[in-house]
């Protein structure tokens, strides 16, 4: 089964301690993003990768990093969580390149990481 | 820049009624045009999507949504709304020849029995 595969699902943590979220698709998919979800705000893009190796910020990527060194798993890491940093978490992947019949560019999403920092 | 916006916070409509929930946006160039939808304690799911052609598209779920360029919108409609079409429902762009998927702040729909 196509799957975009997030852990922990529930985390809660204490201001400063690091963790990593864990992230893998199984679908192939070269583009992977990680967002984050908060009230009013919709959805706002941390990081993303294109590719193996490569790695750009999105638009809130303040406190937090990211690896791609293999293509089905890209980790957000929280070196130092602070309570601003509590929120619902996405992980989502699809196919780069051009459109095509196998690839319509929709995002493939994971369940979701509720992360409570205090 | 891209942007996105859903102007309701929320719509209410009975089971049977037609839904609308609106959407617009603003792009350079082109736009790939998403809804998905989250029901609660779940990720999102692809709707559907417009990539070129037809302006009206089908989706998953009786939902189709319709393209219109001169007013950069992209409602999502339903003819018959069902008590399990409420949840979240998120508009999304995408750019030409690019690969950042821009979300709107999301629209919560009520379907009452």
């Amino acid at each position: 089964e196509a799957q975009v595969t997030q852990n922990p699902r529930y985390l809660i943590t204490v201001t400063g301690k690091k963790l990593t979220v864990t992230c893998s698709q199984n679908m192939n998919h070269e583009y992977m993003s990680w967002y984050r979800q908060d009230p009013g705000l919709g959805l706002r893009q941390i990081y993303y990768s294109m590719n193996v190796e490569v790695t750009d910020k999105g638009d809130v990527p303040e406190g937090y990093k990211v690896s791609r060194k293999e293509k089905r798993n890209f980790p957000l890491i929280l070196e130092s969580p602070s309570p601003n940093q509590t929120s619902l978490y996405f992980c989502a992947s699809s196919y780069g390149g051009q459109f095509s019949k196998g690839n319509t560019g929709e995002l493939f999403f994971g369940e979701g990481s509720r992360l409570t920092v205090l | 820049a891209q942007s996105v916006a859903q102007p309701e916070d929320q719509v209410n409509v009975a089971e049977g009624n037609p839904l609308t929930v609106k959407c617009t946006y603003s792009v350079s160039g082109n736009p790939y045009l998403f809804w998905y939808v989250q029901y609660p304690n779940r990720g999102l799911q692809f709707l559907l999507k417009y990539i070129t052609g037809d302006n009206l598209v089908k989706g998953s779920y009786g939902f189709e949504a319709e393209f219109n360029k001169s007013q950069t919108s992209f409602h999502l409609k339903k003819p018959s709304a069902l008590v399990s079409d409420s949840a979240l429902y998120f508009c999304a762009v995408r750019r030409t020849g690019g690969f950042k998927t821009i979300f709107g702040a999301g629209t919560r729909l009520f379907v009452k029995a």
